[in-house]
């Protein structure tokens, strides 16, 4: 089955301690995105890529990093630069096939940083 | 930049109509879309509008008009599975590349 998944589900982390967070997606799609989502929010871009080996920032990137090596995979380091990192985080994917540019979802990751 | 407004809540119950309504801001507009999400969930797609008008998919629709920089996502016969929150969301070009915006969604909750 294709699809999106997400790795761990929950993340428990020491302030000051780097994590990454992975992301992978069989679905043959160019696009990857991640989103922070906190309680009782939107989801917010945390940075996107539309090709390998490129990958843009989104509206909050400071304190993250990426990376795009495999067209399958589009990994996320959450740094101790960023201030407050508890929240939940979903990766997401698009092929640009369809007029509307849907995006799939994968499970998303909890983080919370003790 | 972008900005979305609707509702934070709205409560309704089963085998009734509810409208979700979203209006937004922003720049290089080329459509609206809808998501579900589910409590602790992943979201899903529901529907899209580039153009005026309604587009129907079974007991959602969703509407837009550019011209008022609004939409809205109607649930009809509505079923206590549609209990979760709703984003609307603009779809928009970055440095050459569609991105989506997020409002920050509506939580359904439908009562028997």
């Amino acid at each position: 089955d294709g699809g999106i998944t997400q790795s761990p589900k929950y993340l428990f982390r020491k302030e000051g301690q780097n994590v990454t967070l992975s992301c992978e997606q069989n679905l043959n799609h160019d696009a990857m995105y991640w989103y922070r989502q906190d309680p009782g929010q939107g989801l917010r871009l945390i940075y996107y890529s539309q090709i390998v080996n490129d990958f843009q920032k989104g509206d909050i990137a400071e304190g993250y990093s990426v990376s795009r090596e495999k067209k399958e995979s589009f990994p996320l380091t959450v740094t101790s630069a960023q201030k407050n990192p508890t929240a939940f985080y979903l990766c997401a994917s698009s092929g640009g096939q369809s007029g509307s540019d849907e995006q799939f979802f994968g499970p998303g990751t909890r983080l919370t940083v003790l | 930049g972008q900005s979305l407004e609707q509702p934070s809540e709205v409560t309704a119950v089963e085998g009734a109509i509810v409208q979700i309504n979203c209006t937004y801001q922003t720049s290089g507009f080329y459509g609206l879309s809808w998501y579900q999400q589910h409590d602790g969930g992943a979201p899903t797609f529901l529907s899209y509008n580039a153009l005026d008008g309604l587009e129907e998919t079974g007991r959602f629709s969703s509407f837009l008009s550019r011209s008022d920089s609004y939409g809205y996502l109607l649930l009809q016969e509505l079923q206590m599975k549609d209990s979760a929150s709703y984003f609307c969301a603009v779809r928009d070009r970055r440095s050459g590349y569609s991105t989506l915006t997020f409002g920050k969604g509506t939580m359904l909750l439908v009562s028997p």
